[in-house]
């Protein structure tokens, strides 16, 4: 059975602050993986993802992320964050298997203005 | 081009009652996914629906059952509720063969 682990359940930043979120997974096969974001009172968006290719994958809002196959990890970067980035960010993981989608805990970010 | 849409937004129930969640997928999606988040947790799979069949479940018990019809349209029943179903019941849908699915913004399910 796949499963993700997100390191950070809290983080608080500054604003122009770097961000990185962890993001292992656990399985052996192919997989898709995932970043979404759940601001405040709203749905999860998805802010982007990687199915192959160039492991580097460039999202909205200035987000990135890096997969890394022999760590198993996929995490998630911006460079300079805005209090507007603060949410809940989720890691998930989906093998060829299906569409099934397989959430890690959650990274609650807090971004100080 | 609407989104994903649930309803209804709030339910509460009391135990042992039965609930059905609704879900209406986005224009050109077939498939929808169920999920349940619980309060500071991540969403967890229930069951995802494709030409009126279930296709996936995850580990959820036989309470947890649903419905997809032929509009694509998604219903998702819960019978003799427990406190622990308490919880924000996420839709998600997607194309079939495309591994994006995109989140409607959930029924939150309070069972007292």
């Amino acid at each position: 059975a796949q499963s993700v682990s997100q390191h950070n359940h809290h983080v608080i930043l500054s604003e122009a602050a770097s961000l990185e979120l962890g993001c292992n997974y656990s399985y052996g096969g192919t997989v898709n993986l995932f970043w979404y974001v759940q601001y405040p009172g709203q749905h999860l968006q998805l802010l982007l993802k990687y199915f192959s290719g160039d492991p580097l994958v460039k999202g909205i809002k200035g987000f990135e992320a890096e997969f890394i196959k022999s760590k198993f990890s996929f995490n998630l970067r911006k460079p300079s964050v805005q209090w507007s980035d603060t949410a809940e960010y989720f890691c998930a993981v989906n093998a060829n298997a299906g569409n099934m989608l397989t959430f890690g805990g959650g990274t609650r970010l807090m971004v100080k203005p | 081009d609407a989104g994903v849409t649930q309803s209804p937004t709030h339910l509460i129930k009391t135990r042992g009652q039965q609930v059905t969640l609704r879900c209406s997928p986005k224009s050109g999606h077939d498939t929808v996914s169920w999920y349940q988040q619980a309060l500071g947790q991540g969403p967890q799979f229930i069951f995802q629906y494709y030409e009126e069949e279930e296709r996936q479940r995850g580990n959820f018990p036989d309470r947890f059952s649903g419905h997809q019809f032929p509009n694509y349209s998604s219903e998702l029943n819960v019978n003799a509720l427990l406190l622990g179903d308490s919880a924000l019941y996420l839709c998600a849908s997607s194309s079939q063969g495309t591994d994006t699915q995109y989140f409607g913004p959930g029924t939150r399910l309070t069972v007292l």
